[in-house]
């Protein structure tokens, strides 16, 4: 068992609608990350979190957002949905800068 | 700039043939790298990282800095070991370390 939970599994989105992953962490995993996987392609850096503080973003825009929380879960939200955002959404955790554990992913669809 | 390129989308070879899956790196400081890999229908797990010099499920990866490459080799394929693999690079971003991965190969294994 891994230790790291992702909710939901599977989402469906209208344009233009704002979402909220979510993701449960190991206890004194510290560190969390979010990846954006579209289909045929890597994983690819959304941001990191660091004791619930962002220490990291990839090259994503301001309304790819998130919060880690103090009990090891954490949040992604995604405002103003468009077509291209459909894809699988990762969390990775790590009781340090190494190591990730990751969920199984969230699949959102945008429609 | 931190960049994995992996040139082969598919990679088919016979049950006890060996395997190499290719992995290519750009980046300017000292690297850390990874292999993952996702069985059918499960979640990315850490096949191996380079600084442990581990050998899983019979892998290995060299780290080969002067032509930037650590590829992924197994000397006899197993039934099993058909799965999608990626090569990770870590990397520092900010406070933290980010993944990059490649777009990953399809390693299948036929009987």
């Amino acid at each position: 068992e891994t230790g790291v939970t992702q909710s939901p599994t599977h989402l469906i989105k209208t344009r233009g609608q704002q979402v909220t992953l979510r993701c449960s962490s190991q206890s004194g995993h510290n560190t969390v990350s979010w990846y954006q996987q579209a289909l045929g392609q890597g994983p690819q850096f959304i941001f990191q979190y660091y004791r619930e503080e962002e220490n990291g973003r990839g090259n994503f825009p301001p309304r790819f957002s998130g919060l880690q929380f103090p009990n090891y879960s954490s949040e992604l939200n995604v405002n103003a949905l468009e077509l291209d955002d459909s894809a699988l959404y990762l969390c990775a955790s790590s009781p340090a800068d190494y190591g990730y554990t990751f969920g199984s992913g969230t699949r959102l669809t945008v429609v | 700039a931190q960049r994995v390129t992996q040139p082969e989308k598919l990679l088919s070879v016979f049950k006890g043939a060996p395997v190499e899956l290719k992995c290519n790196y750009s980046y300017s400081g000292s690297p850390e790298l990874f292999w993952y890999v996702q069985y059918s229908r499960q979640r990315l797990q850490l096949l191996l990282r380079h600084i442990s010099r581990e050998s899983i499920k019979g892998f290995t990866a060299d780290l080969n800095k002067g032509e930037t490459s650590f590829h992924l080799k197994k000397p006899f394929a197993q039934e099993e070991d058909s799965a999608m693999y990626y090569c990770a690079l870590s990397g520092r971003m900010g406070g933290g370390n980010k993944l990059t991965f490649g777009t990953g190969t399809q390693l299948k294994v036929e009987l």
